[in-house]
């Protein structure tokens, strides 16, 4: 079994649409938990960290159910520049475990 | 404000011969962070370095790979003989101290893509 999972994807949508990732981890000792994005042939950058209490960043919300070892990230009113790979990332005693990333093309 | 720097961006070797990937931290970061994507996959971790001390290299191939993080200068990725399969993008990643505000974030640099013929 995967470190950490996610649905590969592509998500297709339209602009405006809302969509939702979810990512589940297999190590209970997993310490910090972050969704990175990734375009194409570039490096990941930070979207945002993921805590217990659910957190919100503009049109971008993350959760975290420790128990379930599941994260979520959805995204409202997507965007065309929406459009890149999501990597759902857990940090396990100071070095990160990327999932493989999930695919999202939002089309006009 | 510099971020991470890579270099060279882009590197071709043939099989057997060497590749040296070079990677400077932000400044003021002590902590840098060497990890791996195959084309089509995720990224892997490969090594975690101090300076002038490996502290996880759990993701590194036994053999061939080797790293550094001298007191001096960038961090080196070095692979010896390389094969096809090392064909990949080499990424590097710095993070500030413990205690400092950011600190479990890693700060990713542009990457070096590894082109083996």
């Amino acid at each position: 079994r995967k470190e950490v999972e996610q649905d590969p994807g592509p998500f297709n949508v339209p602009e405006g649409a809302t969509v939702a990732f979810n990512c589940t981890y297999s190590n209970s000792a997993s310490q910090s938990f972050f969704w990175y994005r990734q375009d194409c042939r570039k490096e990941p950058k930070l979207l945002m960290s993921v805590y217990s209490s659910g957190n919100e960043d503009g049109r971008f919300t993350a959760q975290l159910n420790r128990a379930s070892q599941y994260i979520s990230l959805l995204i409202r009113d997507s965007k065309l520049s929406d459009s890149a790979t999501y990597l759902c990332v857990v940090n396990a005693i100071s070095k990160l475990i990327f999932g493989a990333g999930t695919r999202l093309a939002v089309h006009p | 404000n510099a971020g991470v720097m890579q270099n060279p961006r882009h590197l071709v070797r043939r099989r057997g011969q060497e590749a040296r990937l070079r990677c400077s931290p932000v400044k003021g970061h002590s902590h840098v962070y060497w990890y791996r994507q195959l084309p089509e996959e995720g990224l892997k971790f490969m090594v975690y370095l101090q300076k002038e001390n490996i502290i996880d290299e759990s993701g590194m191939p036994k053999e061939r790979f080797s790293a550094e993080f001298p007191k001096e200068g960038p961090s080196i990725l070095r692979i010896q003989q390389v094969v096809r399969g090392d064909s990949a993008a080499y990424f590097c990643a710095s993070s500030p101290e413990i205690g400092q505000s950011s600190y479990n974030e890693q700060f990713f640099g542009p990457g070096t893509r590894l082109t083996v013929l």
